[in-house]
């Protein structure tokens, strides 16, 4: 079935470091691709979204470009800030039938120090 | 922007009682998820209803579960009688009929079980 692997956390950098999350899939078809984020005591948010091959979703200065040829989806971000302190989340929707449950990895929390 | 909203933020409530936890999708959407997260685990996918029934559910959406949309508003997911297992973050999702769309999450429902 569908899954998403996504490295281990936690991740701590210091502000204004270069962030790297890796997330690779496996999917029949032809998923879109998601990056969600949930800060402290909060809930989940879209950051940024990918629907086909080679698209790039950008947000809040993070990026993630899909790449079918090494089905990965990693997401990066050139100078974190301590705001960026939270739990990240990639996950995939396959748009093979209506219902397009997300399957999700396991997260990845990232703490940056001032 | 139009959010998706849930109902308590926080549950407590004694093992083999029932519960129930609301959500209110945004109002065009036409699709509805139930997730669940375990402290420290993934996020996993519970139930999709779509034009008044269940389209998808999973092995963890048994008997002891069920969904409702009473009023065209609302969407409720009851547990009938809780265990200790149960204990977790649940998320409501939404999504418009749209391709590529994605979901939109309200703040979870910490659900405890004592």
């Amino acid at each position: 079935g569908d899954s998403v692997t996504q490295m281990e956390g936690p991740v701590t950098l210091s502000e204004e470091a270069f962030l790297t999350i890796n997330c690779t899939y496996t999917a029949t078809g032809y998923p879109s691709l998601f990056w969600y984020v949930q800060y402290p005591g909060e809930g989940l948010q879209l950051l940024l979204k990918a629907t086909k091959a080679d698209d790039k979703g950008s947000n809040k200065g993070f990026e993630a470009t899909y790449r079918k040829e090494t089905t990965s989806f990693h997401l990066e971000k050139g100078s974190v800030q301590v705001s960026d302190s939270a739990v990240y989340f990639c996950a995939l929707m396959n748009n093979a039938g209506n219902n397009r449950k997300l399957i999700w990895g396991l997260g990845t929390s990232l703490a940056v120090n001032p | 922007e139009p959010e998706v909203t849930q109902t308590p933020s926080h549950q407590v409530t004694q093992m083999g009682q029932e519960v129930i936890l609301r959500c209110v999708p945004i109002s065009n959407h036409l699709y509805f998820y139930w997730y669940r997260q375990i402290l420290g685990q993934k996020v996993e996918f519970l139930v999709s209803f779509y034009n008044n029934e269940i389209s998808e559910k999973s092995e963890i959406f048994d008997d002891q579960f069920s969904v409702e949309r009473p009023d065209g508003s609302n969407f409720t997911l009851k547990i009938r009688s809780t265990k200790l297992e149960d204990s977790a973050m649940y998320f409501c999702a939404s999504r418009s009929g749209q391709p590529n769309q994605p979901q939109h999450f309200g703040d979870g429902t910490r659900l405890s079980i004592l």
